[in-house]
Order: structure tokens, then C-alpha cells, then sequence
């Protein structure tokens, strides 16, 4: 099953650009992670947030993390081409070797 | 490098032919690996969780029978789709977590399966 919604289900931007993706869960969670996929191919790991954390950054990428709202956002700044490709946040409700739920996607098209 | 290998990564056939798709942990030993599918324009579902030694664990909704998994050593995983159909068409993706807390899972970059 679902864990949750993501919004906006598609976002268009220009290069340079900021842009926040939002995803909602339902349940208790361990950590929440954010995976990135190409068109086509398999996900790449971007950042892990676990339950006792508010806020993590790498690079470009800003996470945030509501455990009262069960919701996450994930900001991408200044954003690039190639930063076009569908994000999803997934959830772990256990610490160690459990299969991750998935939200639904946020396609990110990012225009030069 | 990759973590994860999966093969092949695409695949068309004729409806009744069984296909395997196999999943290997290149990097660390995996007592789990996880198959998820997803259909166009749409999120991944999980389908089962592999077990090393033992049976895997199908979510509800998966047809053991149908999906046949082998997780014979630790680190190759295989899904078999037996007998399939145009309905089965799908992208299949394997993941492997490395043990521990808190620690991201590594994808596949996935079967793509057409069934014609």
C-alpha cells in the first residue's frame, strides 16, 4: 500500500529556479528517505531523515521533516536540467532491513 | 560504482513464457533484498520481501504462485514471472539494504517487461 500523497504531482520550472516538492505519510515512521529516478531507470538514494530530525541539507537539497503533520518537503535550489526526473519520498517504520513505502511522485521538468 | 545489478534490463516476449530477472548485491552480503513494481506513471508497490534460506513474504494482492522469488545465496535474489501476460507488463525493480539503522536502501536500475 501507498504511504501517502506527494504535491505537486508534476512541476514545471525554470533553470535557476527553486523547487519544493511535499509529501504526506500516514503512518509512525522510523526515518523518511527521498529517491530520485530518471526516466526509465532504477531510484537513486538522495537523503534520509530520520524521526527525530527536523531539518538535513546536502548540497542542493533541503529537507524538512513535521513528525506532528507527518509531512516532508524537499527543496531543491537553483536548480538545473538535469535536475529533471520524478522524486519520490518513501518511509521506513522499522530501523533496520524493512521494505520502504512510497509516495506517489513528483515529476520535476526543469527547463534551460 | 553500483550496488545493486540488475539483469536484464529489458525484456519482451510472448504471453506464456516464464521470465527471470535476477538481482545481485555487488558490494555487501543481503540477508533481504525487496522486488518492487511499478506501472506507468505511477509509483513503486512492493511486492515481496526475499528472504535468504527461507520463503519470501508477498504483500497481499501478489500470487506466490506466480511470482516465483529465489533467494538461494546472499547476494543473488530471482524473480521468476511464470506463465506471463500482457497484464504483468510492468518495470520491476529490486532494492538491497545494507545492515544496520537508518540505512538508505540500494535500487537496481530495473527490468523493464513486456509481454506481448
Amino acid at each position: 500500500s501507498q504511504q501517502g500523497e506527494e504535491d505537486p504531482q508534476a512541476l514545471s520550472i525554470q533553470e535557476g529556479e527553486n523547487a519544493t516538492m511535499n509529501c504526506s505519510y500516514k503512518t509512525s515512521i522510523n526515518n523518511l528517505q527521498w529517491y530520485r529516478q530518471n526516466s526509465g531507470r532504477g531510484l537513486v538514494h538522495l537523503i534520509l531523515i530520520r524521526s527525530n530530525e527536523r531539518e538535513k541539507h546536502s548540497g542542493r537539497l533541503r529537507v524538512t521533516l513535521d513528525t506532528s503533520k507527518k509531512s516532508s518537503s524537499l527543496l531543491i535550489t537553483a536548480s538545473r536540467a538535469a535536475d529533471t526526473a520524478s522524486y519520490f519520498c518513501a518511509t521506513a517504520v522499522n530501523q533496520a532491513g524493512t521494505a520502504l513505502i512510497f509516495g506517489k511522485g513528483t515529476t520535476l521538468s526543469v527547463s534551460s | 560504482g553500483a550496488v545493486v545489478s540488475q539483469h536484464p534490463s529489458r525484456v519482451i516476449c510472448k504471453s506464456g513464457t516464464s521470465v527471470k530477472i535476477e538481482c545481485r548485491s555487488l558490494d555487501f552480503q543481503a540477508t533481504t533484498m525487496f522486488w518492487y513494481r511499478q506501472f506507468p506513471k505511477q509509483s513503486l508497490m512492493l511486492m515481496a520481501t526475499s528472504n535468504e534460506g527461507s520463503k519470501a513474504t508477498y504483500e497481499q494482492g501478489v500470487e506466490k504462485d506466480k511470482f516465483l522469488i529465489n533467494h538461494a545465496s546472499l547476494t543473488l535474489s530471482t524473480l521468476t514471472v511464470t506463465s506471463a501476460h500482457p497484464e504483468d507488463s510492468s518495470f520491476y525493480i529490486c532494492s538491497v539494504n545494507r545492515q544496520g539503522n537508518n540505512q538508505p536502501q540500494h535500487f537496481g536500475d530495473g527490468t523493464r517487461l513486456s509481454i506481448l
